[in-house]
């Protein structure tokens, strides 16, 4: 039984690029999430997706942030021009309906 | 006013004591209640879920609910060093809400 898995792990990038990162969740978990955590803080819900529908956008999600989870299984966080404010570790979970959630291993981003 | 409140921290305890974690929450409608264990520069890892009021115990851990004062809590007995750790309070708002609201969680260190 694998767990949630996220590529990369670690991305440095330089202001102004655009990143994407991947989330694999738990096979069957058929709801997915994006969190994004900064130094000293817990996570903070960024989006959610139900099989590919995204049902749920925090307001801290800029427009400069998408996701995608297209056939219901993998999902992608995407950031354009990227900002030195978007460094944080971005972390995907994974549930069944109404079930505690599972955390990947997370992507440390940084920007530079 | 937070959302969901720790105690910072940190809190050091010496191996084999108790270790006592609070949270408080201010959504009354809050359904589900989770205690996640982190270690530093890992993602946050479930260690405890509690959905009704009263006592849940597993192993050494033991979670605390009482909705009325919108407290939750973690016991530790038996600290051990490998417990030293960030523990995040984390609650699943009632209605339509899915994602999880975070604490900021409180720094536990168990001293050999």
């Amino acid at each position: 039984d694998t767990g949630v898995s996220q590529d990369p792990r670690h991305k440095i990038t330089k202001r102004g690029q655009n990143v994407t990162f991947r989330c694999d969740p738990i096979s069957e978990h058929n709801r997915l999430y994006w969190y994004r955590q900064t130094l000293g803080q817990g996570p903070e819900f960024l989006t959610y997706f139900q099989n590919e529908a995204q049902l749920e956008k925090s307001r801290l999600l800029s427009d400069r942030f998408s996701a995608e989870r297209p056939k219901g299984s993998f999902s992608t966080l995407e950031i354009q021009r990227t900002e030195q404010g978007d460094s944080a570790m971005y972390l995907c979970a994974s549930s069944f309906p109404g079930s505690e959630q599972y955390f990947g291993p997370g992507t440390r981003l940084t920007v530079t | 006013q937070k959302e969901v409140e720790q105690n910072s921290g940190p809190l050091s305890v010496p191996e084999g004591a108790i270790a006592s974690l609070n949270c408080t929450y201010s959504d009354r409608v809050s359904q589900s209640f989770f205690w996640y264990r982190q270690y530093s520069g890992k993602s946050p890892e479930l260690i405890m879920s509690i959905y009704s009021n009263g006592d849940k115990e597993d192993g050494r851990f033991t979670a605390q609910l009482n909705k009325a004062s919108q407290y939750v809590s973690l016991l530790i007995r038996d600290s051990q060093p490998s417990d030293s750790a960030t523990y995040l309070c984390a609650v699943n708002g009632g209605g339509s809400a899915r994602q999880l609201t975070f604490g900021s969680g409180t720094q536990l260190t168990v001293l050999p």
